[in-house]
């Protein structure tokens, strides 16, 4: 079965910096392209960052270019999402999800982590 | 990006009654290379995260119930829901993937139960 376990969530005040994780197990998790998808509270969904599945490829929503790294440890079978510059638009739940066929069909999800930015 | 704009923003079926999501692409998600359209749809319920239910517009994953079906072509799809179950009461969101990596979701569907 597969799970997507995500964590590093909380209280950031503007401008400040978190790292999410994203533990990964059940499939093979160096053969997939993972994403990042938020969503504001009561809201829709948006991606946020994909890396291919070697790393050596990452792309971003314009709404985060320049502030969010994605990267990925295969050897750890974790995902990553280093966020700085952060913004009260940046407040959302950031899910994880594993890529299907590599067609950007986000597969599988985990539970979310809730990022939360304000003073 | 593409948009895509999903009909009705919420929905009211009876239990056992057929239900019905429109989407709509601002342009073609239809390749021409391997006349794939590139749409996917997914379940959020209450609490949840999204859950894959359909992609290729009309492939339904594995696991999914039978009552779950997609159609369309282009730039106009559908998510029926054959005989509403109680289980079904959720947000519904299309997405496309052929424009990537800027991949779009439209704003989602409530559906309820009536």
């Amino acid at each position: 079965e597969v799970q997507l376990l995500e964590s590093g969530g909380g209280l950031v005040q503007p401008g400040g910096s978190l790292r999410l994780s994203c533990a990964a197990s059940g499939f093979s998790f160096s053969s997939h392209a993972m994403h990042w998808v938020r969503q504001a509270p009561g809201k829709g969904l948006e991606w946020v960052a994909t890396i291919v599945a070697n790393g050596a490829d990452t792309y971003y929503a314009d709404s985060v270019k320049g502030r969010f790294t994605i990267s990925r440890d295969n050897s750890k079978n974790t995902l990553y999402l280093q966020m700085t510059g952060l913004r009260a638009e940046d407040t959302a739940l950031y899910y994880c999800s594993n890529d299907h066929s590599g067609a950007y069909i986000l597969d599988s999800w985990g539970q979310g982590t809730l990022v939360t930015v304000s003073s | 990006d593409i948009v895509m704009t999903q009909s009705p923003d919420s929905l009211a079926v009876s239990l056992g009654e057929r239900a019905t999501i429109n989407c709509k692409s601002s342009q073609s998600v239809l390749s021409s290379s391997n006349n794939e359209n590139y749409l996917a749809w997914y379940q959020q319920k209450p609490g949840q995260p999204p859950k894959l239910l359909i992609y290729w517009a009309s492939t339904r994953k594995s696991g999914v119930p039978e009552r779950f079906s997609g159609s369309g072509s282009g730039t106009d799809f559908i998510l029926t829901i054959s005989s509403l179950q109680a289980e079904d009461v959720a947000v519904y969101y299309c997405q496309q993937y052929y424009h990537t990596p800027s991949i779009t979701f439209g704003q989602g569907t409530r559906l309820e139960i009536k």
